[in-house]
């Protein structure tokens, strides 16, 4: 069965610092993978997504920075933290070459940025 | 524009009494509609989907959607709520030009279920 994992759990950072979470999948091989925010509880924003390694597409220009060094691996970046970075990192996957499949999501990476 | 909408930020019901959480989308061609749930500091997990075929669609939980593609609407329904059933719920849609590898989510609409 296919797992997919997100790390840390929860960061707390100040302003101005880097920040790195990860994310690997297991079970499957050449998955879509996403990363999404979610802020204040509600809705999710599409952040970036991948469809291969070193293949990056950004949705919405920011602070943050994403890369696919490894099939399975998704990581977020930021070299200087902003107090808007901070909220709920969801990193999630779907099976390549299906438009019709379902997102499978990460447990999330809470961040506050102080 | 593609767009999601879920009208109500809250829905209350009383256990054992059926639900609804409203969901309606703007997309052009075939939607590929999606219901998801959130529990408190969780990712979300994949309750049904629509792709082609019958209007009602079945998922986990006892969890069921009608499609109907008149009224631009897939809401999601269940016949007997259950307190475990409290949670924020998200409909979905991946479209023609939302991009084969983009899904737009809704606001969330959060359920309460009183015993």
């Amino acid at each position: 069965s296919q797992t997919i994992h997100q790390w840390p759990a929860t960061l707390v950072q100040p302003v101005g610092s880097p920040l790195s979470l990860e994310c690997t999948v297991e079970g499957t091989s050449n998955p879509n993978l996403y990363w999404y925010r979610q802020a204040a509880g509600r809705g999710l924003q599409l952040l970036f997504y991948s469809v291969g390694i070193g293949q990056i597409s950004s949705e919405v220009p920011q602070n943050l920075s994403a890369s696919r060094p490894q099939d399975r691996q998704f990581i977020l970046s930021s070299k200087k933290l902003l107090l808007s970075d901070s909220g709920f990192y969801l990193c999630a996957w779907s099976r390549r070459g299906i438009n019709t499949g379902e997102l499978f999501f990460g447990e999330g990476s809470r961040l506050t940025v102080l | 524009a593609q767009s999601v909408a879920q009208p109500e930020d809250q829905v209350n019901v009383a256990e054992g009494n059926p639900l609804t959480v409203k969901c309606t989308y703007s997309v052009s061609g075939n939607p590929y509609l999606f219901w998801y749930v959130q529990y408190p500091n969780r990712g979300l997990q994949f309750l049904l989907k629509y792709i082609t075929g019958d209007n009602l669609v079945k998922g986990s939980y006892g969890f069921e959607a009608e499609f109907n593609k008149s009224q631009t609407s897939f809401h999601l329904k269940k016949p007997s709520a259950l307190v475990s059933d409290s949670a924020l719920y998200f409909c979905a849609v991946r479209g023609l030009n939302t991009g084969g590898f983009k899904t737009i989510f809704g606001a969330g609409t959060r359920l309460f279920v009183k015993a």
